[in-house]
C-alpha cells in the first residue's frame, strides 16, 4: 500500500480481555516501531524491530504487552488482560532500514483502544 | 541519553501572523531533528528534518525550521499562519550515532490559529 495501515481503527474491550492490534508497514521498510499516545500526552515508545535483529522491547510497560513481526513485514501488538490504563491510541511507524540513520518515520493512523 | 523539550503546551496566533513553535534538544553527539504534525484523529505526518548543512530547513505547507547548535534549538516557523495549520506539533530527535533507533519525541505543542 501507499502508507502504513493499522487495524482496527477503534477497539473497545472489557477489562481483563486480550486484544491484538495489527500494523502493515510500507513495503520495503525494514524498521518498524510501536508507540502509545495517551490523551493529552506525547508519544511513548513501546517496541522497535529492525530487519531480522532481536527487537528492542525496552519500552514495553509490562509483561502483558508483547509484539511480533512475521516475515519482516506485518506486526501484531498483543495486550493481555487489558487494564483501564491501557486505553490510548497505539501508533505504528515504519522507516527505511539500516545504513541510513536519518530516515524519517512514517506513521499509520493509529488504533484507538478503550478498555471499559 | 536523548531528549526533546517543547516548552509551550499551547500556542495561539492570529491568522496571517507569523508563528513559532519552540523545540530544544539534548543528545550526546550530533542530532538529526524532525518536525511532525498531527491533525485530529489522524496519525503523525512528517513536515521536515534537519540532517546537515544549511541551518534553515524548508518543509511541507510553507513551514520551515532553523537549527541552532549553540542554543540546541530547532524552532518551527511559518511566515503567515492559516486556520488550517491548527493542529498538534511534535519535535523529535535522534542521535547520529544511534542507528535507526526510534525517534525521541517531545510532548507536543497545540497550535491554534484564530481567524
Amino acid at each position: 500500500g501507499a502508507g502504513v495501515s493499522q487495524s482496527p481503527s477503534n477497539k473497545v474491550t472489557e477489562k481483563g480481555k486480550d486484544v491484538e492490534l495489527r500494523c502493515d508497514p510500507i513495503s520495503g521498510h525494514t524498521a518498524l516501531y510501536w508507540y502509545r499516545q495517551s490523551l493529552g500526552q506525547g508519544l511513548e515508545f513501546l517496541i522497535y524491530f529492525q530487519g531480522n535483529s532481536a527487537p528492542d522491547k525496552s519500552g514495553l510497560p509490562s509483561d502483558r504487552f508483547s509484539a511480533e513481526r512475521t516475515g519482516g513485514s506485518v506486526s501484531t501488538l498483543t495486550i493481555q488482560r487489558t487494564q483501564q490504563e491501557d486505553s490510548a491510541v497505539y501508533l505504528c511507524a515504519s522507516s527505511l532500514g539500516a545504513g541510513v540513520t536519518y530516515n524519517e518515520q512514517f506513521f499509520g493512523p493509529g488504533t484507538r483502544l478503550t478498555v471499559l | 541519553a536523548q531528549s526533546v523539550a517543547q516548552p509551550e503546551d499551547q500556542v495561539n496566533v492570529a491568522e496571517g501572523n507569523p508563528l513559532t513553535v519552540k523545540c530544544t534538544y539534548s543528545v550526546s553527539g550530533n542530532p538529526y531533528l524532525f518536525w511532525y504534525v498531527q491533525y485530529p484523529n489522524r496519525g503523525l505526518q512528517f513536515l521536515l528534518k534537519y540532517i546537515t548543512g544549511d541551518n534553515l530547513v524548508k518543509g511541507s505547507y510553507g513551514f520551515e525550521a532553523e537549527f541552532n547548535k549553540s542554543q540546541t534549538s530547532f524552532h518551527l516557523k511559518k511566515p503567515s499562519a492559516l486556520v488550517s495549520d491548527s493542529a498538534l506539533y511534535f519535535c523529535a530527535v535522534r542521535d547520529m550515532l544511534a542507528g535507526n533507533t526510534p525517534l525521541v519525541f517531545g510532548k507536543g505543542t497545540r497550535l491554534s490559529v484564530i481567524a
